[in-house]
Formats: C-alpha cells, structure tokens, sequence
C-alpha cells in the first residue's frame, strides 16, 4: 500500500530556533500534499495543501511566513516552522495524494506525525 | 468549512460491538471517511462511504450513512482490546478532508 514517512519522529528546539519536518511518499508519487496540526484531544486542523512545483496554499489564520511549504519534487514535501515559539508545540502530521490508487476515493495517506516541542 | 460533530469517549466490553457517532453540515461531501488514531501516531483509514449509498460492510466494520439527517455511524462487530483508539470521521469538502474531533474507545476485558 501507499506508505507516508515523516521525519523527525518527534523533535524539541530552543525557542527562536527554526525546525525542518520532511514528509516523503515512499512507494507513489504525490502530486499533492497537505500538513495538518493536532493540539492533545483534538481534531486536525489543515494548515496548507502543497502542490508540486507550485506555491502552498494556506488555510485562513496560518502564517505563510511563519510556516514554509515547499514542495520540490513529487515525493518530498518539507514544512519549516520558523522562530519557534512554546505556542508552536503541536503535533505535525502530513498526507499525501496519489492521483494513481487514491482513485475516486480521493484517499489521503497520512504520515506517522512529528512531535514538535518548544522550549 | 463544514462542521462535524463527534461523541467525545465510548466505552465498551470486548466481544461486544461498538458504534460511533458522528453529524456534518456538509451536504456536498462526496466522500465521508473513517479514520483510527492509535497513541502518537498518524492516521489509519478504516473504510469510507460514497455519498450515494447507505451502508457499507467491511469485515468487522459497517458504516452507516443517513443523508437526509447528515448522520454517519461506524459500527465495530465484536469489539477487541486492539480497538481501542481514537476514531475520526472526515468528510471530503472539494480537496480538504474535515475532521470530528474524534471519539476515544476504550476497549475494557
């Protein structure tokens, strides 16, 4: 099946620090990836959909400039938070499309999330 | 965006079944999907309907979707230990899926 891998599993940074999170489709290629935010006991909440060769769009009250897209290949796609503050601890989970199997179902594939700690 | 409501925590005996719940506001989700969150991990797809039908049978997993009322239900047959997590519906709304905020099932022996 299609598999998501994310990577680093879980992370902690000073705060004011920049941090990287990879997600990468490891056996399709995904046009189209999305990163979602999870607080403890809640929903995710979509951040951005990355498109392959294009400019991410975000969703309304996410700072584009505190958090960069880019999604340089069909396979990786790298979410920076920039200036990290303790209100940014969260966990990250990216999902990717495959215009191949997900089909008429549109199916998201998730990756395993990353854990982000601000101190 | 859409809205969809979940039940927060269900707790069952293992052997018995489960049903989770969930309302969305959405009439034009052309899918409506079932996800299952184990602790400190990423989301596993259970099973998904298409809007135009009414039941969907998956081994141990039926859903149930009930248009007219915006009402979607995930039913476990013959609950396990190995069931317990957290269970989020999404809908599809265009490109975006649209989260419940998840019900937790704990799975009692």
């Amino acid at each position: 099946g299609a598999v998501v891998s994310q990577h680093p599993s879980w992370v902690i940074c000073k705060s004011g620090t920049s941090v990287k999170i990879e997600c990468r489709s490891l056996d399709f290629q995904a046009t189209t990836m999305f990163w979602y935010r999870q607080f403890p006991k809640q929903s995710l909440m979509l951040m951005a959909t990355s498109n392959e060769g294009s400019k991410a769009t975000y969703e309304q009250g996410v700072e584009k400039d505190k958090f960069l897209i880019n999604h340089a290949s069909l396979t990786l796609s790298t979410l920076t938070v920039t200036s990290a503050h303790p209100e940014d601890s969260s966990f990250y989970i990216c999902s990717a499309r495959d215009l191949g199997t997900s089909g008429a179902r549109n199916e998201q594939f998730f990756g395993p999330g990353t854990r982000l700690t601000v101190l | 965006g859409e809205d969809v409501e979940q039940s927060l925590f269900l707790s069952v005996r293992e052997g018995d079944s489960s049903v989770i719940n969930c309302t969305y506001t959405d009439s034009s989700s052309t899918y409506l999907y079932w996800y299952k969150q184990e602790p400190g991990a990423g989301l596993q797809l259970l099973t998904y309907i298409f809007s135009n039908m009414d039941m969907k049978q998956d081994q141990r997993l039926t859903v149930l979707l009930n248009k007219k009322d915006k009402h979607l239900s995930l039913r476990i047959a013959d609950t396990q230990t190995g069931d317990s997590a957290i269970y989020f519906c999404a809908g599809l709304s265009g490109y975006a899926l649209n989260f419940g905020k998840g019900t937790s099932l704990l799975v009692t022996p």
